[in-house]
């Protein structure tokens, strides 16, 4: 049974990074082709691709916020990791990590964090 | 980018009716599409990917077709559950896009 479950800070002030962590079970970022992947949901942009990390490291950032985006996993304890560089108002919505494979849909979804940037 | 335009962006339908939602792509996609319901306050819940591969547990009275740019999803027999936003999203290249989303109510 696939679970996930995003954590972050729940509000922060423009310029700030943002830090968030998926804590997931069910499967393994040390298994061939998994990965886990992250999707946000803002009032300006609808639902959004932001990054994929892979098992074997491989990483994958929308071009669109490539330069702020960073991904990360710890294998041993079944988390990964995104960090959003220099907030501000757009990046205000919530947040969602995903199960992925090569397939590239998403069947297992995490509750969502929602992310306010306010100063 | 390939983009994912939806429509209709609202739709009201009675119940029992048969609903269809349509997604085009802005170049040939090769049937990677998936079709997402998300409930008020809950996160998307693939119902359909390969363009009409039904996800394991989702009714039989959701179905989704179409080929190149053109897709749709189907419901048949509105029920009062399926009131959701469902959106679209493409994954034959990347960046992964999705569809700017179909809030569906019941009349």
């Amino acid at each position: 049974q696939v679970s996930l479950k995003e954590s972050g800070p729940g509000i922060l002030q423009p310029f700030q990074t943002l830090s968030l962590t998926c804590s997931f079970s069910g499967f393994s970022l040390g298994t061939s082709n998994m990965g886990v992947g992250w999707i946000r949901q803002t009032s300006g942009k609808g639902l959004e691709y932001l990054a994929t990390i892979w098992w074997d490291d491989d990483k994958y950032f929308n071009p669109s916020l490539n330069s702020r985006l960073t991904v990360s996993k710890d294998t041993s304890n079944n988390q990964a990791c995104l960090k959003i560089t220099s907030v501000d108002t757009a990046d205000t919505g919530t947040y969602y990590c995903t199960h992925s494979s090569y397939g590239g849909f998403f069947a297992y979804w995490g509750q969502g964090t929602l992310v306010t940037v306010s100063s | 980018d390939i983009q994912m335009t939806q429509s209709p962006a609202s739709l009201s339908a009675s119940l029992g009716e048969t609903v269809t939602i349509e997604c085009r792509a802005s170049e040939d996609i090769y049937n990677g599409l998936a079709w997402y319901q998300q409930k008020p306050g809950k996160s998307p819940q693939l119902l359909i990917y390969n363009a009409n591969s039904l996800h394991t547990g989702v009714p039989s009275r959701f179905s989704g077709s179409g080929s190149g740019t053109q897709y749709s999803l189907k419901i048949n027999s509105l029920q009062s559950e399926d009131v959701a936003s469902y959106f679209c999203q493409q994954y034959y290249n990347y960046p992964l896009t999705f569809g700017s989303g179909t809030k569906l109510e019941i009349k």
